[in-house]
């Protein structure tokens, strides 16, 4: 098992620039989500999905787009790049999204924007 | 509005000895209070978890504390080793609505970045 697979794991973008982070779970789980950390900010959460085409806003959801198709794959769209978004973004997944379901996490994506 | 406040940010602690960090939440609906370990270019993983309906749980060296009336929980470190050195998040979640279904939403703390010195 691979777990949760985050891709790339490194990206350096331009203000205004288009990108779309991929997250891909190999545990057949329900629930999915996209956090941002941020020095001093913790963990944040952008967008979640508890299922293939539900969706649904987190905390911080302005400027990112979701898309659950499958169950395995959870991509992150950025559509106008900020030199706010540049953070640490870590895909996580969970068997059900109830109760004590414990979350998956991918090793992350560190993206810059300049 | 912070709902998880979390403390110290950062936390030094000599080798065998006992680290604490705490939090303290807001919203009662909480039911879930997992904590998570980080290692440095790593995701965040479970270590530990404890419903409101015990006071501690205690797994190996470590061990949380619960206080369900005054709102906080601690994470304890028995005998600090170098490899706990991580940054560690408290963390709440509630059901949203009463569906009951899977929309969960887990909050968390902003972090403890813990070094256990040799």
């Amino acid at each position: 098992n691979a777990g949760v697979t985050q891709t790339p794991k490194f990206q350096v973008l331009k203000t205004g620039q288009s990108m779309t982070l991929q997250c891909a779970q190999d545990m057949n789980h329900e629930y999915m989500s996209w956090y941002r950390q941020d020095p001093g900010m913790g963990l944040r959460l952008i967008h979640y999905s508890v299922g293939a085409g539900i969706t649904d806003q987190g905390e911080v959801p302005n400027g990112y787009n979701v898309s659950r198709s499958t169950t395995e794959d959870f991509p992150l769209r950025l559509l106008s790049a900020a030199p706010s978004q540049t953070s640490v973004y870590f895909c996580a997944s969970s068997r059900t999204g109830v109760g004590d379901s414990p979350l998956h996490f991918g090793n992350g994506t560190r993206l810059t924007v300049t | 509005q912070q709902q998880v406040k979390q403390s110290p940010q950062s936390l030094i602690v000599q080798k065998g000895g006992i680290s604490i960090i705490n939090c303290a939440y807001e919203n009662t609906a909480f039911d879930y209070f997992p904590w998570y370990q980080q290692f440095p270019g790593k995701g965040p993983a479970l270590l530990i978890a404890i419903r409101p309906d015990v006071s501690e749980k205690k797994e190996g060296r470590f061990t949380i504390s619960f206080n369900k009336s005054a709102k906080q929980f601690s994470l304890h470190i028995m005998d600090s080793q170098p490899g706990d050195s991580a940054t560690y998040f408290c963390a709440a979640s509630k059901r949203r609505g009463n569906s009951g279904g899977s929309n969960y939403k887990l909050t968390f703390g902003k972090g403890t970045l813990l070094t256990v010195n040799p």
